[in-house]
């Protein structure tokens, strides 16, 4: 009963590293989101997928970039690593325009804390 | 675009008395609004959701929601509320037809104390 998974769960970088945040979804749902948390904050949209092969940006989404190569699988890069993105990230995913029992409802994973230092 | 307003940060209570989480919305079009719930270290799930229909609706957990649509108003409230209801809350709206991209509020922390 997996769900939505993200891996790694606990990071800490460098400015100006670089790393990769691995989403998997098991439910085959059609949309993948990544989110992320502040504090005060609440959640920000940074990209999405409607589909294998497809993204699209969301509210803050300079400093990242994302792939959909796998329907079930939806990566986060960041590029070169800033203390402004140290976050909880979170991923999550819905059916989308296929319907699902509540339209709109997300799934989410546990979340990755990231830390740049 | 749509945004959303949780009207407090944080709200302490004691055990067993009711509660009010307040959510105002604005948008141009027609809209779906939910609310998430987020334990600690853990992700969101879904409380409650307005879709279309009675304005009034149910959750988890015993918790309920009213849709006004002339004070685009999406109040949560649980008339005793339990210590394991200590968490945050999340408002969220989706304009219909946006592909689902949901816009949240910043949170309300909700404190049970005994």
């Amino acid at each position: 009963n997996a769900g939505v998974t993200q891996t790694p769960k606990f990071r800490v970088l460098k400015t100006g590293q670089s790393m990769t945040l691995l989403c998997a979804q098991d439910m085959n749902h059609e949309y993948m989101y990544w989110y992320r948390q502040d504090p005060g904050m609440g959640l920000r949209l940074i990209h999405y997928s409607v589909g294998e092969g497809t993204t699209a940006k969301g509210e803050v989404p300079d400093g990242y970039n994302v792939s959909r190569l796998k329907k079930q699988n939806f990566l986060l890069g960041l590029e070169s690593a800033a203390p402004s993105q140290t976050s909880v990230y979170f991923c999550a995913s819905s059916p989308g325009l296929a319907g699902g029992p509540v339209p709109g409802e997300l799934f989410f994973g546990e979340g990755s804390r990231l830390t740049v230092l | 675009a749509q945004s959303v307003t949780q009207l407090d940060s944080q709200v302490p209570v004691f055990e067993e008395a009711p509660v009010e989480l307040r959510c105002n919305y604005s948008s141009s079009v027609s809209v779906y609004l939910f609310w998430y719930v987020q334990y600690p270290n853990q992700g969101l799930q879904l409380l409650l959701k307005y879709l279309s229909g009675s304005t009034l609706v149910k959750g988890i957990n015993g918790f309920e929601a009213e849709f006004n649509k002339s004070q685009t108003s999406f109040h949560l409230r649980k008339p005793s509320v339990h210590i394991s209801d200590t968490a945050e809350y999340f408002c969220a709206v989706s304009d219909v037809g946006s592909n689902y991209k949901l816009t949240f509020g910043k949170g309300t922390l909700l404190t049970v104390n005994p």
